[in-house]
């Protein structure tokens, strides 16, 4: 089945920086890359997702970039603010549709 | 449109007992998946629910059980519960699913409930 790991665990930024946060994918079907942000007490919400159709997609301050043939892809958050502060997750879909989860990224942004 | 709902909020109980959680989708989603979030840990993949049948369960015992129905609300059950059943247990509801077509979904999660098991 996919296996999905996501790097660092830890994240400290200045704001006004640049985060980025890696993961890698084991099942080179999987076609689907959501990232979540979970602030603290809340549940999980999708932030952005990308299709391996495409090697990248923007929304305002944030990115992803996939490069399938090294089974990896991304999370770019530019210009942090602190409300970014939260933990992130990236997924990867294993066949059949379950999503499986990276560990998680706990982003702190520092004013 | 209403969002994911999931109930009760809260739990505590006992090593031994049962609980029942309750989770309601978004109007129209047939897909209702189940995830567990201990303390410091990422989401593991419990329980996937479509069109009423169970689809994928992930690595649990099989005291942790549930069931999707017609209207497409769900319940995971959790028999003799273990201090290290302790967890935010989310619900969460796609579109996916045979009539949807899909090979991708995307997720909307519940709030969760908290079970604390002393």
């Amino acid at each position: 089945g996919e296996n999905v790991e996501q790097h660092p665990s830890t994240l400290s930024v200045q704001e006004g920086d640049s985060a980025v946060i890696k993961c890698t994918y084991s099942d080179s079907a999987s076609n689907y890359f959501p990232w979540y942000k979970q602030e603290l007490g809340k549940r999980p919400q999708l932030i952005i997702d990308i299709r391996s159709n495409v090697g990248e997609k923007k929304d305002q301050r944030i990115a992803v970039t996939l490069n399938k043939t090294a089974k990896h892809f991304s999370l770019h958050i530019t210009e942090t603010q602190p409300e970014d502060s939260a933990v992130y997750f990236c997924a990867g879909v294993e066949r059949g549709g379950k999503l499986i989860f990276g560990q998680g990224t706990e982003l702190s942004v520092k004013p | 449109e209403a969002g994911v709902t999931q109930s009760p909020t809260h739990l505590i109980k006992t090593r031994g007992q049962q609980v029942t959680l309750r989770c309601s989708p978004i109007s129209g989603h047939t897909s209702v998946y189940w995830y567990q979030q201990a303390l410091g840990l990422g989401l593991q993949f419990l329980l996937w629910y479509d069109e009423g049948e169970e689809r994928n369960r992930g690595n649990f015992p099989p005291r942790f059980s549930g069931r999707q129905f017609p209207n497409y609300s769900s319940e995971l059950n959790v028999n003799a519960l273990e201090l290290e059943d302790s967890a935010l247990y989310l619900c969460a509801s796609s579109l996916w699913g045979v009539t949807a077509g899909r090979d991708y979904n995307e997720q909307f999660f519940g709030p969760g409930t908290r079970l604390t098991v002393l």
